[in-house]
């Protein structure tokens, strides 16, 4: 069966400084990937997205930058972070199925920018 | 473009009522929708999907939705609310074959 793995499970970071998310599936080959933020309070916000490897869509203009160095590896990072990154990071990951491509859904990353 | 509405932010039910959170969305046709469930500090969970099959779609935990083109809705109930079943529930459609496009959540709350 197919597993996501995100890391770390919760960061507190303070502002200006680097980041580094990790998110790993397990169970299934060249998948698409995603990365999202969930800001308190407010509902899921894509950021981006990746069909194949070094193939990165970007969604939202910001200061996060995302990588796909192998088939089954997603990376969000930044080279600073700012006060408003602070959120809630969701992965995922999705094939196709049927007709339609159903997202599966990683434990988050909980990161505070203080 | 799609986009989905969830009315109301917050509902709170007593243990044993009906449970309904209401979904509306607007895309060009087929909409494919979803139901997801958060509960804290958690990723979300898949409860039910809408793909142009049956209107009246059947979920996990007993919950269930029906497609209603008229009224361009997804609402999505469950007959008897149980105490675990409070959480965060995100109404999303597709657009696209890559994107979901969420609401804004409702947080469920159930009262003993």
């Amino acid at each position: 069966s197919q597993t996501i793995h995100q890391w770390p499970a919760t960061l507190v970071q303070p502002v200006g400084s680097p980041l580094s998310l990790e998110c790993t599936v397990e169970g299934t080959s060249n998948p698409n990937l995603y990365w999202y933020r969930q800001a308190a309070g407010r509902g899921l916000q894509l950021l981006f997205y990746s069909v194949g490897i070094g193939q990165i869509s970007s969604e939202v203009p910001q200061n996060l930058s995302a990588s796909r160095p192998q088939d089954r590896q997603f990376i969000l990072s930044s080279k600073k972070l700012l006060l408003s990154d602070s959120g809630f990071y969701l992965c995922a990951w999705s094939v196709l199925d049927s007709l339609i491509y159903e997202q599966y859904f990683g434990p988050g990353t909980r990161l505070t920018v203080t | 473009a799609q986009s989905v509405t969830q009315l109301g932010s917050h509902v709170s039910v007593s243990e044993g009522a009906l449970v309904l959170l209401r979904c509306n969305y607007s895309s060009s046709v087929p909409p494919y929708l979803f139901w997801y469930v958060q509960y804290p500090n958690q990723g979300l969970q898949l409860l039910l999907k809408y793909t142009s099959a049956a209107t009246l779609v059947k979920g996990i935990n007993g919950f269930e939705a029906e497609f209603k083109k008229s009224e361009t809705s997804f609402h999505l109930t469950k007959p008897s609310a149980h105490m675990s079943d409070a959480a965060e529930y995100f109404c999303a459609g597709l657009q696209g074959a890559q994107k979901l496009v969420f609401g804004q959540g409702t947080r469920l709350t159930i009262n003993p």
